[in-house]
C-alpha cells in the first residue's frame, strides 16, 4: 500500500462544476503540498498546508491531520484546469528533508 | 526572473556513459531536491540537499550520485546509465531547511538510455 493515496485518478467534468480530489496519508506528516502538472510537464506548487484550510482564486485546499486527509477543491471549473494534480507529503522526523508523492490525479474539463 | 534551470531538457545516450544533469536557481533557497517520474509509478524522490554540502538519500537514490558544492547548483550524476533510469527528471528548490515552503520546478529533463 502506497503511503500516498489519491482519488479518484482520473475525474471529468464539465465546465462550471465544483469538483473535490481527495488525498489520505498513512505516515504522521510535517506539511502536505498540493501541485499542478500541466499537459506540457510543467509542475506548479498550488498550496502548502500544515493546518486548517487555504484558499487562493477558485482553488481552496483543506488539511484533517487527525483523520490523515486532505482535500482540493476548485469552484466554478473551467477547461484550462485541465491537468494532473499531485498531492505530496512531508514525513518530518527523521525524514525531514523527504517528499512522498501521491500517484496524481488526472482531471479533464470539457466546455 | 525567478528560475529553476534544467540542462540539458532532451537527453539520449547510451548504455554506461557518464552523464551530468545541472540544475541551478536564483533564488538563494537553501533546499534543493530531485525527483523522477515515469508512468504508474509518479514522482519520485532521488536526493534532496538541505544546504551547501549537506545532501541526503531519498527514496530510489541507487544509481545516482549528487553535489552541492555552491548554493545555486546542484547537479545529479549518472555514473553509469541503465536503460531502467530512461525517465523524465525534475529538480526542484525551496527557502528553508526542508520541503516546508513553495516548491519551485525546473522544466524537466527527459532522459533515454539505450
Amino acid at each position: 500500500k502506497n503511503e500516498v493515496e489519491q482519488s479518484p485518478q482520473n475525474l471529468t467534468a464539465q465546465e462550471g462544476e465544483f469538483i473535490t480530489i481527495n488525498c489520505s496519508y498513512s505516515v504522521g506528516i510535517s506539511a502536505l503540498h498540493w501541485l499542478q502538472q500541466h499537459p506540457g510537464g510543467g509542475i506548479v506548487s498550488l498550496f502548502m498546508l500544515s493546518s486548517g484550510k487555504k484558499k487562493h482564486g477558485r482553488l481552496i485546499a483543506t488539511i484533517n491531520i487527525q483523520e490523515k486527509h486532505s482535500s482540493l477543491h476548485i469552484t466554478a471549473s473551467h477547461p484550462r484546469d485541465s491537468a494532473v494534480y499531485i498531492c505530496a507529503v512531508c514525513p518530518g522526523g527523521t525524514s525531514y528533508g523527504k517528499l512522498t508523492f501521491g500517484q496524481g490525479t488526472i482531471l479533464t474539463v470539457h466546455p | 526572473e525567478a528560475q529553476v534551470t534544467q540542462n540539458p531538457r532532451y537527453l539520449i545516450t547510451v548504455t554506461g556513459k557518464k552523464l551530468t544533469v545541472t540544475c541551478s536557481q536564483n533564488m538563494n533557497h537553501e533546499y534543493m531536491s530531485w525527483y523522477r517520474q515515469d508512468p504508474g509509478l509518479g514522482l519520485r524522490q532521488i536526493y534532496y540537499s538541505m544546504n551547501v554540502e549537506v545532501t541526503d538519500k531519498g527514496d530510489v537514490p541507487e544509481g545516482y550520485k549528487v553535489s552541492r558544492k555552491e548554493k545555486r547548483n546542484f547537479p545529479l550524476i549518472l555514473e553509469s546509465p541503465s536503460p531502467n533510469q530512461t525517465s523524465l527528471y525534475f529538480c526542484a528548490s525551496s527557502t528553508g531547511l526542508g520541503p516546508y515552503n513553495e516548491q519551485f520546478f525546473g522544466p524537466g529533463t527527459r532522459l533515454t538510455v539505450l
